[in-house]
């Protein structure tokens, strides 16, 4: 069954530096990748996704991720971060199944941003 | 994108009893999803919930404790039977969107369900 391992499980980064959260995923097949953002009390928005083609992906936010198949991996970067950026991360990794998806979901990546 | 609305936002239960979560999107979807997200944990699959047939649960989840409805393209409700303490948790639904060769799935804001 696929998997997907999020290692950090909280992240404290400084208002305007770099950020980088991990992503490992277990699948046999070519993945198809995600990450969403939760915000305190609230649903999850959609960042960006991986189906094929081009390996480094943007998405809303300024956000970009990184697929590497021989690292089975999918981070998520940002270059400048800012305050409203705080909230958890998910990554995930679809699987098509009889005409439906299934999403398999990382345990998430809590991001604190300081001033 | 879809946009889609939870009822209730939330809600306090005692034991034993059940709760009725509804999920309303606002374009015709063939596919929607029910998941659980547990205090501090992340989101599991509960069912796929296809209009016009029976809802198809993940393992762990049963549909007597989970009843799924889905009356039409655009609306679903998910059941919580018989609480106990150990069904607080965070509901969520979600609906997928095809993209051309690609897909999406959207979540409503989440259903926050204490039971005492």
């Amino acid at each position: 069954a696929q998997s997907v391992t999020q290692p950090d499980i909280h992240i404290t980064v400084s208002e305007g530096a770099s950020l980088e959260l991990r992503c490992n995923y277990s699948y046999g097949a070519t993945p198809y990748l995600f990450w969403y953002v939760q915000s305190p009390g609230q649903g999850l928005q959609l960042l960006l996704k991986y189906f094929s083609g081009d390996t480094l992906v943007q998405g809303i936010k300024g956000f970009e991720a990184e697929f590497k198949r021989s690292q089975s991996s999918f981070n998520l970067r940002k270059p400048s971060v800012h305050w409203s950026d705080a909230a958890e991360y998910f990554c995930a990794v679809g699987e098509r199944m009889g005409g439906s998806e299934k999403l398999v979901f990382g345990k998430g990546t809590k991001l604190t941003v300081n001033p | 994108s879809a946009v889609i609305s939870q009822k209730p936002s939330r809600d306090i239960c005692q034991r034993g009893t059940s709760l009725t979560i509804q999920c309303q999107v606002d374009s015709q979807v063939t596919m929607m999803f029910w998941y659980r997200q547990q205090p501090g944990q992340s989101l599991t699959l509960i069912a796929t919930a296809n209009q016009g047939s029976e809802a198809t649960y993940e393992s762990g989840f049963v549909i007597d404790k989970f009843p799924i409805s889905r009356p039409n393209l655009t609306f679903s409700t998910l059941t919580v039977s018989n609480m106990s303490p150990e069904d607080s948790s965070i509901y969520l639904c979600s609906v997928e969107l095809l993209l051309g060769d690609s897909y999406e799935q959207y979540f409503g804001p989440g259903t926050r369900l204490t039971v005492t």
